[in-house]
């Protein structure tokens, strides 16, 4: 079955600290592979994407992704976090989208 | 700055009456996906289109819902009757092929 695990529900942080975001897929074609944002009330925003090439996928407003085939995962990183990226994390696999759960990521000043 | 816009933006209505959700894609793309969200179920895919063609709505609801492009600057989704456990928020997206999506604000159904 296609699925998405994102195994962190609720992530706490220091501004200034470093962020790792975990998601693992189970998909059975082409690989094409998403991260979205979700601001407080607001819609959701890609930040990154990759479909092919260079596994280190450079994305918006500093974050980036590394797409890891042999452990089926696009762990999403930003190696320093401010207030501003307080928001809801999903990963996502697939052309129709398959969603994980989130990650709510709480950025304390 | 092109954008998917959606209305209404809240809408509460009461159980059992008929809901239309609106969708406006971002002028040239040929796929439109309707999107539900809740706390319990996270974000579900409920239909996709292809050049206005319907090509999936397995995640829909066939007995009350349903998705429709009337044109290519419109796709609704409606929900006839609706019900508490229909209150979410509906997620339009709309992109120039399969693979990237750019979703509209959402309507937040309240169904009482």
């Amino acid at each position: 079955a296609q699925s998405v695990s994102q195994h962190n529900h609720h992530v706490i942080l220091s501004e200034a600290a470093s962020l790792e975001l975990g998601c693992n897929y189970s998909y059975g074609g082409t690989v094409n592979l998403f991260w979205y944002v979700q601001y407080p009330g607001q819609h959701l925003q890609l930040l990154l994407k990759y479909f092919s090439g260079d596994p280190l996928v450079k994305g918006i407003k500093g974050f980036e992704a590394e797409f890891i085939k042999s452990k089926f995962s696009f762990n999403l990183r930003k190696p320093s976090v401010q207030w501003s990226d307080t928001a809801e994390y999903f990963c996502a696999v697939g052309g129709k989208l398959i969603f994980g759960q989130g990650t709510e990521l709480s950025v304390k000043p | 700055d092109a954008r998917v816009t959606q209305t209404p933006r809240d809408k509460v209505t009461e159980m059992g009456q008929e809901v239309t959700m609106r969708c406006q894609p971002i002028l040239g793309h040929n796929t439109v996906f309707w999107y539900r969200q809740t706390m319990k179920q996270g974000l579900e895919l409920l239909a996709y289109f292809r050049n206005r063609a319907p090509l999936d709505d397995s995640g829909m609801p066939k007995d009350r819902f349903s998705a429709e492009m009337p044109d290519a600057t419109l796709a609704t989704l409606k929900i006839q009757p609706s019900e508490p456990r229909d209150s979410a928020v509906y997620f339009c997206a709309s992109g120039p092929g399969q693979y990237t999506q750019y979703f509209g604000p959402g309507t937040r159904l309240t169904v009482l």
